[in-house]
């Protein structure tokens, strides 16, 4: 089936300093790219769509300033938290959907 | 607003037994459906999945059942594995196309103990 690539994995980092995470889809050419947070014992709570060649979609309560989002090709979109915060640490997960949505492996970000 | 729910946090089932999962969804325009099982500190990968014009689907062991009048699906997975151990996801979206993202419950932790 599809593969998502995620990575870094996991990270941590000092406040006031930003991290990207990068998702590739490895075997088809994803036009639109989601990005999801999780937080402990919590659903897959959506941040943005990502579209490929324009600016992504953010959901309401997500700061866009902080969480910047590039898709610049049809296999990458990029996730980066500016100026993180001990409360962005959390799970995030991107998807790509051909019909069926798959998902990158998660990068688990801690912010100390 | 969760327009997806799994009103259950947690299921124990014994080894050999059927297991259900139940999700529950508010949105009428939702059309498709999906099942997905994630391991922690891992992405969810995709189980199964119905649209909105069948009532039932079976793929091995799994099977979802849709019940649109009701606004409510289940997943029965028969017969129950230890390595079925894991939190499962109910997701819901307005059609198949790429381009729209997917709702999810809030997971369900099931235990399969031998």
């Amino acid at each position: 089936g599809a593969v998502v690539s995620q990575h870094p994995s996991w990270v941590i980092c000092k406040s006031g300093t930003s991290v990207k995470i990068e998702c590739r889809s490895l075997d088809f050419q994803a036009t639109t790219m989601f990005w999801y947070r999780q937080f402990p014992k919590q659903s897959l709570m959506l941040m943005a769509t990502s579209n490929e060649g324009s600016k992504a979609t953010y959901e309401q309560g997500v700061e866009k300033d902080k969480f910047l989002i590039n898709h610049a090709s049809l296999t990458l979109s990029t996730l980066t938290v500016t100026s993180a915060h001990p409360e962005d640490s959390s799970f995030y997960i991107c998807s790509a959907r051909s019909i069926e949505a798959f998902f990158g492996q998660g990068t688990r970000l801690t912010v100390v | 607003d969760q327009q997806v729910k799994q009103n259950s946090p947690s299921l124990s089932v014994q080894e050999g037994r059927i297991s259900i999962l139940n999700c529950d969804y508010t949105n009428s325009m939702f059309d498709y459906f999906l099942w997905y099982k994630k391991y922690p500190a891992e992405g969810p990968t995709f189980l199964i999945s119905i649209s909105s014009i069948k009532d039932k689907n079976e793929d091995g062991r799994f099977t979802v059942f849709l019940n649109k009048s009701a606004k409510h699906l289940s997943l029965h997975i028969v017969p129950s594995q230890p390595g079925d151990s894991a939190v499962y996801f109910c997701a819901a979206s307005v059609g198949s196309n790429s381009g729209y993202a997917l709702n999810f419950g809030k997971g369900t932790s099931l235990l399969v103990t031998p």
